[in-house]
């Protein structure tokens, strides 16, 4: 199985300001035919399913706020809100759909400051 | 607008058979992957398999021998059977679709069912 793995597991910051969160997959999720990453990050807010807000491991979900950003580098993945709202607290969990069975990381819960 | 939903039993008693059913409704079951995943308390999530709308399954290896995802599509609903359950089976289920015919990311869930495996 792929191995999925966030860090932090928890931050905390200010409003405002930026919040970086980390995943990292213990091997290739690229996909050479359609140079793609298949990696998705999803928002879970307390008593509610996952959120989608980001897959191919940088394409925004239709409807999502551009404050939140995915990028990639090789099997690092990272998910940026560029101005923490206080309607963004929640856990975030990434995502592979690369190779069954589908995993997800941990989560990094996020925090204000 | 399409939407999912869980049915079935909260609690179930130590080796029986956890049946769940999720309904949907502003699309058609004749596309897609349609998936059950859980949560464990304080875990994370932990895909169970899905049902292509052409009737192939997957499943996760770790429950492979227990588990059965079945697609009614005269009904637009699909269905998890989980056998033999252990308190490691309590969880809160999500039934969720594809995003597309090809890709298994998830914008579609249901609101989630808890289930609590207990005597």
């Amino acid at each position: 199985d792929i191995v999925m793995t966030q860090s932090p597991d928890s931050l905390a910051v200010s409003l405002g300001e930026r919040a970086t969160i980390s995943c990292k997959s213990s091997q290739s999720v690229f996909k050479g035919s359609n140079h793609k990453n298949y990696v998705a990050w999803y928002q879970q807010k307390a008593g509610q399913p996952p959120h989608l807000l980001i897959y191919w491991a940088s394409t925004r979900q239709s409807g999502v706020p551009d404050r939140f950003s995915g990028s990639e580098s090789g099997t690092d993945f990272t998910l940026t809100i560029s101005s923490l709202q206080a309607e963004d607290v929640a856990v975030y969990y990434c995502h592979q759909y690369y190779s069954r069975p589908y995993t997800f990381g941990q989560g990094t819960r996020v925090e204000i400051k | 607008q399409v939407q999912l939903q869980e049915s079935g039993p909260g609690l179930v008693k130590p080796s029986e058979t956890l049946s769940l059913t999720c309904t949907v409704s502003g699309a058609s079951t004749n596309s897609y992957f349609w998936s059950w995943i859980r949560q464990p308390p304080g875990k994370r999530l932990e895909w169970i398999g899905y049902i292509y709308y052409s009737g192939s399954t997957s499943y996760n290896p770790s429950l492979k021998s227990r588990v059965t995802i079945s697609l009614d599509k005269s009904k637009n609903q699909f269905s998890l059977e989980l056998t033999s359950v252990t308190a490691a089976d309590t969880a809160v289920y999500y039934c969720a679709r594809s995003q597309d015919d090809s890709s298994v990311f998830y914008y579609y869930w249901g609101q989630g069912t808890p289930v609590t495996v207990s005597s």
